[in-house]
């Protein structure tokens, strides 16, 4: 069964940084797109990155833009998020999530058929 | 950006209940449009996508709706477990963006 088990969150000081993973099972990994997507606390869904299956093509929510930076390893079937800079307001569980279609890629990526558990992220000073 | 609004953003109703939640796009996104259900504390789950096909182990009780801008996510007879959080998301092309949520509760 596919399972995205995330990993690398915590509390950091606001223009710190932070390193997420995801690591991923139960399917193959190397043919999918994948997503980053956050959720504040008491609030709704927000996008934030996406990969395409082969690393090639990323693209970024304008809010997290030049700050953070997807990538993957399909060797490991580890997708990551590096994320600089941080701001209070990145305060949020991320959560990654593989993308229903094979092979997307150029920004033209699906629906998320499977979500991890989510790793809170806590910006505070 | 395609802004997704979704009403009422809360709804209270019975066991039993036929619920209907509304979600609209600011511009047609033809059917690239999924509906997820979030309990509190856990991932969201995909029950719809490309409007209107039914995810596989999802109940048939959920059923969605339309296309280019006006969608609907449809419970026809609204089950204990199906209290829950709702968002509507487009993927019509970047950025990907999701509806406010709709919150069913219990009356």
């Amino acid at each position: 069964q596919v399972q995205l088990v995330e990993s690398g969150g915590g509390v950091v000081q606001p223009g710190r940084s932070l390193r997420l993973s995801c690591a991923a099972s139960g399917f193959t990994f190397s043919s999918h797109g994948m997503h980053w997507v956050r959720q504040a606390p008491g609030k709704g869904l927000e996008w934030v990155a996406v990969i395409s299956y082969d690393g090639n093509d990323k693209y970024y929510a304008d809010s997290v833009k030049g700050r953070f930076t997807i990538s993957r390893d399909n060797s490991k079937n580890t997708l990551y998020l590096q994320m600089n800079s941080l701001r209070v307001e990145d305060t949020a569980v991320y959560y990654c999530a593989k993308d229903g279609v094979s092979y997307c890629s150029g920004g033209r990526c699906y629906h998320f058929d499977y979500w991890g558990q989510g790793t809170l992220v806590t910006v505070s000073s | 950006d395609i802004q997704m609004t979704q009403s009422p953003s809360t709804l209270s109703a019975s066991v039993g209940d036929r619920v209907t939640i509304t979600c609209r796009a600011s511009q047609s996104i033809s059917s690239w449009l999924a509906w997820y259900q979030q309990k509190p504390g856990k991932a969201p789950k995909l029950l719809i996508y490309k409007a209107s096909n039914l995810e596989s182990g999802v109940p048939s009780r959920f059923s969605g709706s339309g296309s280019g801008t006006e969608f609907t996510l449809t419970i026809s007879s609204l089950q204990p477990d199906d209290f829950a959080t709702y968002y509507c998301q487009q993927y019509n092309g970047y950025p990907w963006t999701f509806g406010q949520g709709t919150k069913v509760e219990i009356k």
